[in-house]
């Protein structure tokens, strides 16, 4: 089955700093990349996704990028403020069944620094 | 409108005890996940119902955990015998329809078993 690991596990950014989290996967036939994002406490959010038919995606200060060949997935957050501070999870979509199941990663804790 | 919800928010039980826990998705979404959370940990994949299909049970970590889904709507986790490395949050997901969708979390269930 999928297998994804995510790089580094923590992460601490001053504020205004650039933060790159990055992410493997095993499974060639995943096709479906999406990232969450989880506040402590709260539940995780959808924030940005991304599928193989794209290499880059972007949505204000957060953007994903992808390579398919090298089977890794980025998430670039710029101009970072405090309210990004969380846990950052990615995800890559089981090929075996058609996307319907996502497998996680163990996670990025995040912390930017005012 | 109406996100994920579960029941009950908190959950203390005694090892060897059974537990039941309870999803209730978004209305109208056709797939539903459950997820075990560890303290600091990720997010680890335990069972997935899509519409009438067979769910996917290949993250269960044991025979303890069972899983049930009438239709598209309720879903109880089910841990019989429980053991301490049990307790978790367990969140449950529910995505409109299969195929690369986001997944909308609900609030969790944090089990502590004694």
């Amino acid at each position: 089955g999928e297998n994804v690991e995510q790089h580094p596990s923590t992460l601490s950014v001053q504020e205004g700093d650039s933060a790159v989290i990055k992410c493997t996967y095993s499974d060639s036939a995943s096709n479906y990349f999406p990232w969450y994002k989880q506040e402590l406490g709260k539940r995780p959010q959808l924030i940005i996704d991304i599928r193989s038919n794209v290499g880059e995606k972007k949505d204000q200060r957060i953007a994903v990028t992808l390579n398919k060949t090298a089977k890794h997935f980025s998430l670039h957050i710029t101009e970072t403020q405090p309210e990004d501070s969380a846990v950052y999870f990615c995800a890559a979509g089981d090929g075996k069944t058609s996307y319907d199941k996502v497998i996680f990663g163990p996670g990025t804790s995040l912390s930017v620094i005012p | 409108g109406a996100g994920v919800s579960q029941s009950p928010s908190n959950k203390v039980t005694e090892k060897g005890k059974d537990v039941e826990l309870r999803c209730d998705p978004i209305s109208g979404h056709t797939a539903l996940y459950w997820y075990r959370q560890r303290l600091g940990q990720g997010l680890e994949f335990l069972i997935y119902f899509q519409g009438n299909s067979a769910p996917d049970k290949s993250g269960l970590p044991s025979d303890r955990f069972s899983a049930e889904r009438t239709g598209e709507s309720v879903s109880t986790l089910t841990i019989q015998r429980t053991q301490q490395e049990d307790s978790a949050v367990y969140l449950c997901a529910s995505s409109l329809v299969a195929g690369g969708q986001e997944q909308f979390f609900g609030p969790g269930t944090r089990l502590t078993v004694l």
